[in-house]
């Protein structure tokens, strides 16, 4: 079955820009996460949607935001970018046990 | 603080050669999964351990969860190009339901093994 999949796969954007991401999970996965990866912190937890409500959030500005639709697709956004937001932004979806699946990432690069 | 460590950071070595990295904390886990990460892809999941002890074999990899549930380590056995890598850790905080928020990452160890 089709796996993760996370566009655009690479952009992009200059400082005080905005940037939506989208992932698509694998069917049948109403659960999906995000996270946030740079080579000084690894990856970190942003966000987790489950049939459609935000589960947990970890410890990110107010600037990072998603969604999740009816159709388990996700969003997430990022405004008034910085220079530190610069990162492989990986999707992940889960039956719910804890078992992650990773789209290829998103690689933004902030100007 | 990290709350899981993986060592060594780095690591080149020659096709053919075993080794050992390690992923350690000091909270108990109620599992603890290994990922592996080629250069332009997400992370891939190879392994849960769940029970303190278990050891769990994966072809030349083998997986160890410590008896006390707070370590883990994984030994690779002949080691060829294809096993180049990040390795990360994730460790599932007890009680912490499942959820993708309860799953802790070490920052993984670089591999490379050289033909």
């Amino acid at each position: 079955k089709a796996g993760v999949t996370q566009t655009p796969r690479y952009l992009i954007k200059t400082r005080g820009q905005q940037v939506t991401l989208s992932c698509s999970p694998i069917s049948g996965h109403r659960s999906v996460s995000w996270y946030q990866q740079t080579p000084g912190q690894g990856l970190q937890f942003l966000f987790e949607y489950f049939s459609e409500t935000q589960r947990n959030k970890g410890n990110f500005p107010g600037r990072f935001s998603g969604r999740q639709f009816s159709n388990s697709r996700s969003e997430m956004n990022v405004s008034t970018l910085e220079l530190g937001d610069s990162a492989l932004y990986l999707c992940a979806s889960s039956l719910g046990n804890g078992e992650l699946f990773f789209g290829e990432g998103s690689r933004l690069t902030v100007l | 603080t990290q709350l899981l460590e993986q060592s060594p950071q780095f690591l080149s070595i020659q096709e053919g050669e075993n080794l050992t990295v390690y992923c350690n904390s000091s909270s108990v886990f109620s599992s603890l999964q290994w990922y592996r990460q080629e250069p332009g892809e997400g992370p891939v999941l190879l392994v849960t351990v769940v029970t303190g002890g278990e050891v769990k074999k994966l072809k030349r990899l083998t997986f160890q969860f410590g008896d006390a549930r707070k370590d883990s380590s994984l030994h690779i056995t002949a080691a060829q190009p294809g096993d180049t890598g990040l390795y990360l850790c994730a460790g599932a905080l007890r009680g912490s339901g499942g959820g993708a928020d309860g799953l802790t990452f070490g920052k993984g160890t670089h591999l490379i093994i050289q033909p």
